[in-house]
């Protein structure tokens, strides 16, 4: 039972250029998040998905997509990386079809650096 | 808007001492407040939840309560340990409809 997990663990990127952020759990779960993470700034939600087949922006969506593939696979895309997008990007899964199910697995993070 | 704040100064303690970290909320009453623990290069770790009609929760050597009158949640690590210093994290629900918002987090050291 692995869990969440992420790939790539790092990955540097030209301004401009796209990537996907791939995310899976395990556990059977229904709702999936991305989050953001920044120094001083906490976790930021940026999409979630309460159930497979749907999606719902979170605080800081701009300049990102998602896909929920399946039930287990939940993707972040950068369609045109920018400086701004520099941090570290976190997927949590939990039980539930509401988001305000209780317990958030997270993921071990993609460190993202936006050149 | 709904605010979730934590001491971002570090918290420093003497092995064996009692850690109290605070999350503070303004403007609502969440109907829940959780606390995770973050390690460096790692994401958090789910360690306590505990509702609106709940003072305190335990859990091993961890206590949390939640003071509505205050608008404030206390998270107690007791005999605390060197394997303790982490990065600790609140976040709440405002209601049903809305998502979890997290706090910035508090970095606790212990030192032997």
């Amino acid at each position: 039972n692995a869990g969440v997990t992420q790939t790539p663990k790092f990955q540097v990127l030209k301004t401009g250029q796209s990537m996907t952020l791939q995310c899976a759990q395990d556990m059977n779960h229904n709702s999936m998040y991305w989050y953001r993470q920044d120094p001083g700034m906490g976790l930021r939600l940026i999409y979630y998905s309460a159930s497979e087949g749907t999606t719902d922006k979170g605080e800081v969506p701009n300049g990102y997509n998602v896909s929920r593939l399946n039930k287990r696979e939940f993707s972040l895309r950068l369609e045109s990386a920018a400086p701004s997008q520099t941090s570290v990007y976190f997927c949590a899964s939990s039980e539930g079809t509401r988001t305000d199910h209780e317990t958030q697995y997270f993921g071990p993070g993609t460190r993202l650096l936006v050149l | 808007s709904q605010k979730i704040e934590q001491n971002s100064e570090a918290l420093n303690i003497q092995e064996g001492k009692t850690a109290t970290l605070t999350c503070n909320y303004t403007n609502y009453s969440p109907a829940y407040l959780q606390w995770y623990r973050q390690d460096p290069g790692r994401g958090p770790v789910f360690l306590l939840l505990i509702r609106e009609n709940e003072k305190e929760k335990r859990k091993e050597r961890l206590k949390v309560t939640f003071d509505t009158t205050l608008k404030q949640s206390l998270f107690h690590i007791t005999a605390s340990q060197p394997a303790d210093s982490a990065t600790y994290l609140c976040a709440h629900r405002y209601s049903s409809a809305s998502k979890i918002i997290f706090g910035s987090g508090t970095r606790l050291s212990i030192r032997p």
